[in-house]
């Protein structure tokens, strides 16, 4: 079975200063691998793919398939990138999504 | 479209009494899943339905909670009793076929059972 890993719960960071959420994965196969996020009083929503290779808001995610991780990047934090952010998995031919336990991403001013 | 819609968006209830989540998908969308949201275990997938039929519903935490998709446009998800340790953010989300990571989430409802 799948597993998807954050290790931190709770993230801080001053503006501008870089940030990394950690994500790791335990699974045999290919995955699809995802970020989602969910800023104060919004829904839950895709941020990127590793498969679109894209930034999205300066954030980038590369898939390391030796260290089975997908670890969020970002070179310059902002206040409002302050949300919780969860690492999502898509095992092969599955239906659903197996997201990790999120982490709180605060950017401190 | 409005998106996924969900109601209530807070339930606050005593022990024992029935609780009823209820979810509207993005229409055309074929598959709906139900989350549940709390600080110790981040997001879990309680039950999913692909063109209404329940798929997987080994995330259920016990017999107290059954889910339900009459129709295509809505979804109800029910505990009874409740207990305390119910209280919980609880998610709908759909989705397309064939696009297994890309799910629209309802805003939640949050409910709490004294």
């Amino acid at each position: 079975a799948q597993r998807v890993t954050q290790p931190e719960k709770l993230l801080s960071v001053f503006k501008g200063a870089p940030v990394e959420l950690k994500c790791n994965y335990s699974y045999s196969g290919s995955p699809e691998l995802f970020w989602y996020v969910q800023y104060s009083r919004q829904r839950l929503q895709l941020l990127l793919r590793h498969i679109s290779r894209e930034s999205i808001k300066g954030f980038t995610a590369d898939l390391n398939k030796g260290e089975t991780s997908f670890h969020l990047k970002k070179p310059f934090a902002q206040e409002e990138d302050s949300a919780m952010y969860y690492c999502a998995l898509a095992a092969s031919s599955a239906r659903q999504l197996t997201f990790g336990s999120g982490t709180q991403l605060t950017v401190l001013p | 479209d409005a998106g996924v819609i969900q109601s209530p968006r807070h339930e606050v209830t005593e022990m024992g009494q029935e609780v009823t989540l209820r979810c509207k998908p993005i229409s055309g969308h074929d598959y709906l899943f139900w989350y549940r949201q709390t600080m110790m275990r981040g997001l879990e997938l309680l039950i999913y339905f692909n063109n209404n039929v329940p798929i997987d519903d080994s995330g259920m935490p016990e017999d107290r909670f059954s889910a339900k998709m009459p129709n295509a446009s809505f979804s109800t998800l029910k505990i009874q009793p409740s207990e305390p340790r119910d209280s919980a953010v609880y998610f709908c989300a759909s989705r397309m076929g064939g696009r297994t990571g890309e799910l629209f989430f309802g805003e939640g409802s949050r409910l709490t059972v004294l």
